[in-house]
This record gives structure tokens, C-alpha cells and sequence, in this order.
């Protein structure tokens, strides 16, 4: 079935510290994993997306990198700010949707 | 500039009382999503047209209904809303379906139901 696991669902960490978000999928054929950061009371934004072909991407603070074996992928944040405080969504795309994990509320402590 | 347009931002109605949520887009992408986000969940997708071809999902309630006028305007029309119905109603846009486009959000309409 359509299923995207999340972990942690919180995550506090230091200022400066980094963060690690982990997600599973359950369809092999999936072939395409975007992180969507989501602060409160505003639109979820796309903050990087991954394709089946690569198996790590980079911008800046942010990482992403892809097991397509043991259907998993997970989202790198170095050098935590603040700002970077909000609700974390993975997701991987089904057929013509995207199913969405449960969230991770990331804390950066000051 | 928004590029998916979202009005209201929030939207009181009444029990059984019809609403129409609205989404407009400049992108001029093919596709548009409905979702329903509940207070610390996850966006659930809720159905999408692909230019005018509509789909639902099958655990949408008939309650649920959609148009799609033109490339630029999406509406979610819930015809008799219940308590449960309350939520954050997200529209989101992509430039096709085959090619795993981004989606686009729009900042949504909060609806509370009286």
C-alpha cells in the first residue's frame, strides 16, 4: 500500500548542531522524494527534492540522500539556526500522487 | 509575486451551510490539487485535475467536490460541512504528472465551521 514513514515526529537540537530526518517508503517503483518545510500557519515549501536516479543531493545546509534498496531517504540539516525551526514533511510520489509523512517539528534552541 | 492564489484565507460557515473555497494560478500548470490538512497532520490529498480531467481519491467523502473552469481557477466546493470538516484546505499546482514536477502550494484557506 501507499505508505510513508516518518522519524522522529519532534527533534530539538542546539543551535549550530545539525538535524537528521529519516523516511520509508513502501512502493519500489517510487521514484521521486520531496522534503517540504512547513512553518506555522503558512504554506508547505518545497526545500529540496530528490529523483530515483541520484542517490545524494545538496543546496547549501540542507542534504538529502536516497537508499533505493532499503527504500529510504533522509533529510540533512548542518549548522541549525533558528529560522530553521518549523514542521518537516517528507513525501514520495504514487503513481500520480504524492504521499506525505507525518511531519517532524524541528526545535533549534537558541 | 504568489504564484498560487488562495481566497479566502479564512472561511467561517455554518453547520450544512455549502462553502466554495477558491485557487487561482499563474503558472499555467497543468495540474491542480485539493488538500485537507488537520491541525498537526499531514496534507491529505483530497482529488487533482490533470487540465479537465478530474480524479478523485477514493477515500474523498462525497461531501467533496471540485471544479476546474479554466487552467487558472480550482474550486472545492463541500456541500453540506460537518464539525469533521474543519481544516487548513491547501491547493497546490504542478506542470505535469509523468515528469514528478514539483508541487506548488498556496498559503491556503483555514476553515472553521460554527
Amino acid at each position: 500500500g501507499e505508505n510513508v514513514e516518518q522519524h522522529p515526529s519532534t527533534l530539538s537540537v542546539q543551535e549550530g548542531d545539525s538535524a537528521v530526518i529519516k523516511c520509508t517508503y513502501s512502493d519500489s517503483a517510487s521514484n521521486y522524494f520531496p522534503w517540504y518545510k512547513q512553518e506555522l500557519g503558512k504554506r508547505p515549501q518545497l526545500i529540496i527534492d530528490i529523483r530515483s536516479n541520484v542517490g545524494e543531493k545538496k543546496d547549501q545546509r540542507i542534504a538529502v540522500t536516497l537508499n533505493k534498496t532499503a527504500k529510504h531517504f533522509s533529510l540533512h540539516i548542518t549548522e541549525t539556526q533558528p529560522e530553521d525551526s518549523a514542521v518537516y514533511f517528507c513525501a514520495a510520489k504514487y503513481g500520480n500522487k504524492l504521499v506525505f509523512g507525518a511531519g517532524t517539528i524541528l526545535r533549534v534552541k537558541s | 509575486d504568489a504564484m498560487v492564489i488562495q481566497n479566502p484565507r479564512y472561511q467561517v460557515t455554518q453547520f450544512g451551510k455549502p462553502v466554495t473555497l477558491s485557487c487561482s494560478q499563474t503558472l499555467n500548470h497543468n495540474v491542480m490539487y485539493w488538500y485537507q490538512q488537520k491541525s498537526s497532520q499531514a496534507p491529505k490529498l483530497l482529488f487533482h485535475y490533470y487540465d479537465k480531467d478530474f480524479n478523485n481519491e477514493a477515500d474523498t467523502p462525497d461531501n467533496f467536490q471540485s471544479r476546474r473552469p479554466n487552467t487558472s481557477f480550482c474550486f472545492l466546493d463541500i456541500r453540506s460541512p460537518g464539525l469533521g470538516d474543519a481544516a487548513m484546505y491547501l491547493c497546490a499546482t504542478s506542470r505535469d504528472l509523468a515528469d514528478n514536477q514539483p508541487q506548488h502550494f498556496g498559503d491556503g484557506t483555514r476553515l472553521s465551521i460554527l
